[in-house]
């Protein structure tokens, strides 16, 4: 059973060009989880996704991020016009469910780096 | 929101000899407590987790405590392994799926 699958895994954008982040959460997981960590940091949380719906953004910054996580295919975070500021580790985690004791698994994380 | 203070930052131990990680959290209504361990390169893993009706939790050479008192929690390693070596971040959460992380702790087990 393959696990969370993250691609790319290293991402190399300009400043004021898009990144986007896809995330191909475990067989069978409905829910999408992102996180970002910076370096020396721990993850942050920024958005909790169902098919189709966003449950909690209350971790996305206002402007430029947003995400989705269509009814086929991967959940993708998309951040437009990228500034230095967003070069980090960006990981997708995945759960059967949401709420009281189910795991959330990590993918590998994707490597953004803005030059 | 949510604060999670772990220490120490970097913890360097000999092998066969006991580690020990310390957080602290902030929200009393915080009720689920999980540790993951990260190796470079790759995602966090978890490797064990506690809920608030819970004092103490033993999975073989790894423990945790919980203080919902002090609103502190620990991680216990004991009989170190090189294989222990990674970096380790505890976790709190007060719905199930918005994890706040500590900072995490670098581990070292010399041989």
């Amino acid at each position: 059973n393959a696990g969370v699958m993250q691609n790319p895994r290293h991402l190399v954008r300009r400043r004021g060009q898009e990144a986007r982040l896809r995330c191909s959460p475990m067989k069978g997981h409905s829910h999408v989880y992102w996180y970002r960590q910076l370096p020396e940091e721990g993850l942050k949380f920024m958005v909790y996704l169902q098919k189709e719906n966003i449950i909690d953004e209350s971790g996305m910054p206002k402007e430029r991020f947003s995400a989705e996580f269509p009814k086929e295919g991967p959940s993708i975070l998309r951040i437009q016009q990228v500034v230095r500021g967003d070069s980090a580790a960006y990981f997708c985690a995945s759960s059967p469910r949401g709420g009281v004791g189910y795991e959330q698994y990590f993918g590998p994380g994707t490597r953004l780096t803005v030059t | 929101g949510e604060n999670v203070e772990q220490h120490p930052s970097t913890l360097s131990v000999q092998e066969g000899d006991s580690a020990v990680i310390k957080c602290t959290y902030s929200d009393s209504a915080s009720n689920y407590f999980p540790w993951y361990k990260q190796e470079l390169g790759k995602g966090p893993q978890l490797i064990i987790d506690i809920r608030s009706n819970v004092g103490e939790k033993k999975d073989q050479r790894i423990a945790v405590t919980l203080n919902k008192t002090a609103k502190h929690f620990s991680l216990h390693i004991t009989e170190t392994q090189p294989e222990d070596s990674a970096v380790y971040f505890c976790a709190a959460s007060s719905d199930d799926y918005k994890l706040s992380f500590g900072a995490g702790t670098t581990v070292t087990v010399r041989a």
